[in-house]
């Protein structure tokens, strides 16, 4: 496609559900990026695929968090037994190879109830 | 661990003036640095990037300014615009070694643009 795209926009659940979400990179982009922001803050890295390598995943907060790349391309960030605290806005971003320009997704606003 | 981080989180600035966002980091192995523009509601945006090779890469109105000596980054914003109001982050290239690369990005400062 023409950017990055996700999925939903805006996904409201409630404490302990689990959440999917959707991340369509820009084809032909090796890498790919999931990013939490809270309100009002910066940019929390937590997971990034580079072609067939194993992910980064240094940065998950909890094993509640996982995600996949299935055939190198589209992307799923599950987050289960949703806590309060993970309400935030989930990014996702991809570049033709890791650490140039990343293209944005426009995220995904999580609010857990 | 080594991080980006920013001097200035608000910063308001006239219409028409000239805007300074700067930016420290600390890993000195550092070799790509990246400035994204984030308006509300919207993820963040390319404004411009710079090789650590660099001094100096200019822009439509920005210039980025790389000072390796002091690790310090500044983006500038000529006249500054309406528009231009938004939250701006820098990043690095964190070289991980075996892991790999990746950018990690500093805290972010908003830019206020009063008419």
């Amino acid at each position: 496609g023409a950017g990055v795209s996700q999925s939903p926009s805006n996904k409201v659940t409630e404490k302990g559900k689990d959440v999917e979400l959707r991340c369509d990179p820009i084809s032909g982009h090796t890498a790919l990026y999931w990013y939490r922001q809270s309100l009002g803050q910066g940019l929390e890295f937590l997971i990034y695929f580079q072609g067939n390598s194993a992910p980064d995943k240094s940065g998950l907060p909890s094993d509640r968090f996982s995600a996949e790349r299935t055939g190198g391309s589209v992307s799923t960030l599950t987050i289960q037994r949703t806590q309060q605290e993970d309400s935030a806005v989930y990014l996702c971003a991809s570049s033709l190879v890791a650490t140039e320009k990343l293209f944005f997704g426009s995220g995904t606003q999580l609010s857990v109830l | 661990g080594e991080s980006v981080g920013l001097h200035l989180p608000t910063l308001s600035v006239q219409e028409g003036d000239n805007s300074i966002i700067n930016c420290a980091y600390s890993n000195s192995a550092s070799d790509y640095f990246i400035w994204y523009k984030q308006e509300s509601g919207k993820g963040p945006q390319f404004i411009i990037d710079i090789r650590s090779n660099m001094d100096k890469r200019q822009g439509q109105r920005v210039t980025v300014l790389l000072n390796k000596t002091v690790k310090h980054l500044s983006l500038q914003i000529a006249a500054t615009q309406p528009g231009d109001s938004a939250v701006y982050f820098c990043a690095e290239n964190l070289w991980e070694g075996a892991a790999g690369n990746k950018l990690t990005f500093g805290g972010g400062t908003r830019v206020l643009v009063k008419p």
